[in-house]
C-alpha cells in the first residue's frame, strides 16, 4: 500500500465550478498536511498548510483534514481557468527537519 | 515576496560528469531540502540539511551525492558521476524556524545524455 494516494485524474470542469480534490494516506504520524499547485514544469507553489484535523478556509480554497479516516480535501469554490494545473498533497510527520511525502497529483482543467 | 531561487534553470551534461546545482533559500530561513521529480512521477525527497549537516536522506541520497552550504546564502546539490536516470526536475526548498511549511524554488532541469 502506498504511503499517500492521489487520484491522478485528469479532473475537467466548467469554470465557476466547486473542485473536490482528495488524497488518503495509510501512515497514521503524519501530522501536517500541505497543499501545492504545480504548473506544468515548475517548482510546487504552496497553497495551504494545515496541522491535524479540521477546516482552514483562505480565499477560494479550503483545505479539510480527517485523521480518523486518514483523508484530507481541498475544495476550490469558484475555480478559473487560471486554477488548471497539477494538485499536489504533501504531508510529514512530527517537528523537526522532517521531510515530505507527496501524492502524484490530480491535473486539473478549468474550462472558460 | 521572498522566494527560493535556483540555477540552472537547465542543465545538459553527459554521463559520467559532475553536476553542481545552485540554490538560494529564503534569507530567514535555516532548514533546506533537496527533492527530485522524474518526469510524470511523485516529488521525491532526496536530503534535508540544518546547522551545516545533513538531517536525513532517503535510499537515493547515496555516495554519489553531497550537499554544502558553502557560504550564508548558497545550498548547493553535487552529483559526482552522473547517470542516465539521474534525469527529473530538481527542487531545492526551505523552511523558516517555527514553521512547518516548505517552499519550493523553480526547480533545476537536469538531463543526463
Amino acid at each position: 500500500q502506498k504511503e499517500v494516494e492521489q487520484d491522478p485524474g485528469p479532473l475537467s470542469v466548467p469554470e465557476g465550478a466547486i473542485v473536490s480534490l482528495n488524497c488518503t494516506y495509510s501512515n497514521s504520524a503524519f501530522q501536517y498536511f500541505m497543499w501545492y499547485r504545480q504548473y506544468s514544469r515548475k517548482g510546487p507553489e504552496l497553497l495551504m498548510y494545515t496541522y491535524s484535523s479540521g477546516n482552514k478556509e483562505d480565499g477560494r480554497f479550503t483545505a479539510q483534514v480527517d485523521k480518523s479516516s486518514k483523508y484530507i480535501s481541498l475544495f476550490i469554490r469558484d475555480s478559473q481557468p487560471s486554477d488548471s494545473a497539477t494538485y499536489l498533497c504533501a504531508m510529514r510527520q512530527g517537528w523537526g527537519e522532517r521531510q515530505l511525502t507527496f501524492g502524484s497529483g490530480t491535473q486539473l482543467t478549468v474550462l472558460p | 515576496e521572498p522566494e527560493v531561487t535556483q540555477t540552472p534553470s537547465h542543465q545538459v551534461t553527459q554521463m559520467g560528469q559532475e553536476v553542481i546545482l545552485r540554490c538560494v533559500p529564503i534569507s530567514n530561513h535555516l532548514y533546506f531540502y533537496w527533492y527530485r521529480q522524474i518526469l510524470g512521477q511523485k516529488v521525491e525527497f532526496l536530503v534535508s540539511f540544518y546547522n551545516n549537516e545533513i538531517s536525513e536522506k532517503s535510499e537515493i541520497f547515496d555516495d554519489q551525492f553531497s550537499v554544502e552550504r558553502p557560504d550564508g546564502s548558497n545550498f548547493t546539490l553535487k552529483i559526482r558521476s552522473t547517470k542516465l536516470e539521474d534525469s527529473a526536475m530538481y527542487f531545492c526548498a526551505s523552511r523558516g524556524t517555527g514553521a512547518y511549511e516548505q517552499y519550493f524554488g523553480p526547480g533545476t532541469r537536469l538531463t543526463v545524455t
